[in-house]
């Protein structure tokens, strides 16, 4: 079968850092994204991992382990703006449809 | 170059009304495909075409749904008769074959009253 769980919710104070995981069982694996969506908005790329390590980009990082099956997202230096709600997603193959998770909101308190 | 569009961006319909979406996406996007998001939870996969073909279309919840992508260029969803569980945020997405990044556009809200 195919699933991803991440966290509902998560809280975080601005300027602080926090981190997203992503837990997936897929019968096959060829990449973890990572996607961005305010309130009312379109889900937005942030980043992608196909191999095992940390992917940085800017304030945003992403991490993959294959062997256990766990990726994470890591958000440094939190604004304001970076309120929203953030989704894993994988897929199995180059050819194959994009699963996303649940999405995990996260709130940024002053 | 024009991102994903979509249309309507908001529907209201009866129970039992048939309503039609149409999605435009990134011009050379071979793949191209629909998810909806109800009440805030998951983003839920529903089909997916590779140019006019429909490589997957595992996620579509029944009969009264159906996709279009006549000459693989834009698609159109359909679903009649539309339920009140039919409600929710549908979203098209178009990437290009070989990479990583797909763009979505911004929605068709759907309200089946």
């Amino acid at each position: 079968g195919q699933s991803l769980e991440q966290p509902s919710e998560v809280t975080a104070v601005e300027g602080a850092i926090v981190q997203i995981n992503c837990t997936y069982q897929t019968s096959g694996f060829y990449g973890l994204s990572w996607y961005q969506q305010h309130d009312g908005g379109a889900p937005t790329f942030l980043s992608y991992n196909a191999l095992d390590g940390l992917e940085e980009t800017g304030r945003f990082s992403s991490f993959l382990s294959r062997s256990d099956s766990y990726g994470y997202l890591l958000l440094q230096e939190l604004q304001m703006k970076d309120s929203a709600s953030y989704f894993c997603a994988v897929r199995y193959s180059s050819a194959s449809k994009i699963i996303f998770g649940s999405g995990t909101r996260l709130s940024i308190r002053p | 170059e024009a991102g994903v569009t979509q249309f309507p961006s908001h529907s209201v319909i009866e129970k039992g009304q048939t309503v039609t979406l149409r999605c435009d996406p990134i011009s050379g996007h071979d793949n191209l495909y629909w998810y909806r998001r109800v009440m805030g939870k998951e983003i839920k996969f529903l089909l997916h075409f590779v140019k006019e073909s429909k490589q997957d279309e595992s996620g579509m919840p029944n009969n009264r749904f159906l996709a279009e992508r006549t000459g693989g260029t834009y698609s159109t969803l359909k679903v009649q008769p539309a339920e009140l569980e039919d409600s929710g945020v549908y979203f098209c997405a178009s990437q290009k074959t070989g990479r990583t990044e797909a763009f979505f556009g911004q929605g068709t809200r759907l309200t089946v009253v």
